[in-house]
Parts: C-alpha cells; sequence; structure tokens
C-alpha cells in the first residue's frame, strides 16, 4: 500500500477542527513530480475534490472549502496532512489522500490521474 | 452537482459491451486529460484509464477509454459479474481552478 490513512472512523464535534494524515510508503514524499491530495466522497454520494499540494510549491484548495481548510506536509515522517476547521455536519464524509502526478498544460499545473489511493478514514461530525 | 455529467445507472448481459459517457465543458474534458475510476463497494477508486485512453499496469484490456471534444466514453466489453461497481471519470478545471469529477455510474451486469 503505498498511501496509508489513519486507521478507524472518527468522531468530529461540531465547530471543532479535524485532522487526518496520509503516510506515503516505499518512496520520498519529497521526490518531484506528484501533487499530493485530498477527495472525499459523502455518505452515498460521489467523489469530492478537496485540495492538493505540491511538494516544495503550491497548494490548490476547493473555493467551498478554502477558507477552513489547510494542506501541509511533514517530510521528517513521509506525511501529508488535512486540517479542516470549524466542522459541520455536512463535513461527515469518507476522506481520501490520494497521489498522481504533476501536469502543466495550457493553464494550470495538476494532478494528471489519481495513481495511488489511501484506504480512506470515515469521518462523522456528531454532537 | 458534479461538474462532469454521468449517467447515475447503466447495464447490460454479461458478456455484452457497456459504454459510460462523461460530459464537460471546454474549460475542463475540452482542455484536459480525463481518468477513469472503479469503485466496489466499501473500497477505495481504483485507477482504471488515464490520459483518455491509457490503461495501468494489470488493467484488463476490455477496459478503454476515449475523448472526443467535452465528451469522454468509458467502454467494458466481455461483460463480467466482477465489474459491478462505481465508475468516474475525472479531470482539472482550468476555470474553476479545481479538479472535479462526474458524480458516478452506477453498473449493473444482468
Amino acid at each position: 500500500q503505498v498511501l496509508q490513512q489513519d486507521s478507524g472512523p472518527r468522531l468530529v464535534t461540531p465547530s471543532q477542527t479535524l485532522s487526518l494524515t496520509c503516510t506515503v510508503s516505499g518512496d520520498s514524499i519529497t521526490r518531484g513530480g506528484y501533487y499530493l491530495n485530498w477527495i472525499r466522497q459523502h455518505p452515498g454520494k460521489g467523489l469530492e475534490w478537496i485540495g492538493n499540494l505540491y511538494y516544495g510549491g503550491s497548494t490548490n484548495y476547493s473555493p467551498s472549502l478554502k477558507s477552513r481548510l489547510s494542506i501541509s506536509v511533514d517530510p521528517s515522517q513521509n506525511q501529508f496532512s488535512l486540517t479542516l476547521r470549524s466542522v459541520t455536519a455536512a463535513d461527515t464524509a469518507v476522506y481520501f489522500c490520494a497521489r498522481g502526478p504533476s501536469y502543466c498544460g495550457t493553464g494550470d499545473c495538476y494532478t494528471r490521474y489519481f495513481q495511488d489511493w489511501g484506504q480512506g478514514t470515515l469521518v462523522t461530525v456528531f454532537s | 452537482q458534479a461538474v462532469l455529467t454521468q449517467p447515475p445507472s447503466v447495464s447490460a448481459a454479461s458478456g455484452q459491451t457497456v459504454t459510460v459517457p462523461c460530459s464537460g465543458s471546454y474549460s475542463n474534458v475540452g482542455e484536459n486529460f480525463v481518468s477513469w475510476y472503479q469503485q466496489l463497494p466499501g473500497t477505495a477508486p481504483k485507477l482504471l484509464i488515464y490520459d483518455n485512453n491509457k490503461r495501468p499496469s494489470g488493467i484488463p484490456d476490455r477496459f478503454s477509454g476515449s475523448k472526443s471534444g467535452t465528451s469522454a466514453t468509458l467502454a467494458i466489453t466481455g461483460l463480467q459479474t466482477g465489474d459491478e461497481a462505481d465508475y468516474y471519470c475525472g479531470t482539472w478545471d482550468n476555470r474553476l481552478s479545481t479538479g472535479v469529477f462526474g458524480g458516478g455510474t452506477k453498473l449493473t451486469v444482468l
């Protein structure tokens, strides 16, 4: 498994902060050419891209989450993390980390495809 | 509301061929590479097709992808019961500056 997420479901209280970590194995997180992404899936729904980070470069966030979201990397642990502040019931979802090669076309640079996926973590926001 | 449009469901008999369409716009499908993902129940999505029509190692040649203008299509030939899953198309949107996915299509093998 290239990407390993924290095991087990998470229970978060409304208005609190959600933090998730994804560990990259078998490769250095500092190796260039890859975007590190977070994607979520609400219960019974489709995939929603949340944001990504390019090591040594920029981060991109979904406009709908930008004010509450941070994605960071810890090279010493070969991990990258998601922090989502002020959560509500609408943030209840399975959160996946995903990695893919970068591509710079005529517009933005972006994740060309999501090659490797973590197993997912169910996060429930519940009072 | 997904940015890319997919039918909620498709079905076909075992051994037959099914296609899954994915419709977008110039700023996403029209300008960027499309990829396809297979998600079996309770599991993470798995890369099926990348760069519009390329298969990762280990993906059978029964799965193929194509793109024309602002639409992409996933085709699956020789359907098997193990192909029953949700299928998603994905790409980048230059206008929104975000990754975007289709709403997903549930495949039923009759």
